[in-house]
């Protein structure tokens, strides 16, 4: 069966510093992969996503990056974070050739920037 | 580009009850896929049930079942004999047909469901 694992659950960071938050995909291949963010009480925001190795479409313009240098390896970064990257960060990954696939989600990372 | 509206931001019900939640949407296209999913207070956002557009059939998954009204671009969530752990926020998501721009999903803004002794 297929499980996806993101890190770290909970990420404390001061204004300014860098950030790395990694999501990987286990038990299928070629998966579409995505990022969202959720602020407190609110919908999900999609920021990125991807459908290959090094395929990578954003959705809004940000202080934010990502990158897929593995088939099942997502990563989301900033060189320097601003206080309103804050919030609740979810990487999700669905069946990319297959048609009507739900997204399957991983259990967040709270990020609080002080 | 398609949009879902989630009109209830808050919703309540007595244990062992029914409720449903409402969401509608708008799109071009003939043939779509709809989704509900559920986030509780851990903030895992768990898949609860899926709706193909081409099937007239209303889909159900134990207690929960939708009323799928294509015509009125209606997709509402029924959850009979609520239970204490069904209290979460629901969202509707939807998708399009084709698999090309990467399966995106458009999620409503969420209801939160409050569950009563």
């Amino acid at each position: 069966s297929q499980t996806i694992h993101q890190w770290p659950a909970t990420l404390v960071q001061p204004v300014g510093s860098p950030l790395s938050l990694e999501c990987t995909v286990e038990g299928t291949s070629n998966p579409n992969l995505y990022w969202y963010r959720q602020a407190a009480g609110r919908g999900l925001q999609l920021l990125f996503y991807s459908v290959g190795i090094g395929q990578i479409s954003s959705e809004v313009p940000q202080n934010l990056s990502a990158s897929r240098p593995q088939d099942r390896q997502f990563i989301l970064s900033s060189k320097k974070l601003l206080l309103s990257d804050s919030g609740f960060y979810l990487c999700a990954w669905s069946q990319g050739a297959v048609s009507g696939q739900p997204q399957h989600f991983g259990d967040g990372t709270r990020l609080s920037i002080l | 580009a398609q949009t879902v509206t989630q009109s209830q931001p808050e919703m309540s019900v007595q244990e062992a009850e029914t409720v449903t939640l409402s969401c509608t949407y708008d799109t071009s296209e003939s043939d779509y896929y709809l989704f509900w999913y559920k986030q509780p207070p851990s903030r895992q956002m768990i898949l609860v049930i899926r709706q193909e557009a081409y099937k007239q059939q209303n889909a159900t998954e134990n207690r929960f079942s939708v009323n799928f009204q294509k015509a009125a671009k209606s997709f509402s969530l029924k959850i009979s004999d609520s239970q204490l752990g069904d209290a979460a926020m629901y969202f509707c998501a939807y998708r399009s047909l084709f698999t090309g721009g990467g399966n995106k999903l458009t999620f409503g803004t969420g209801t939160q469901l409050k569950v009563e002794l």
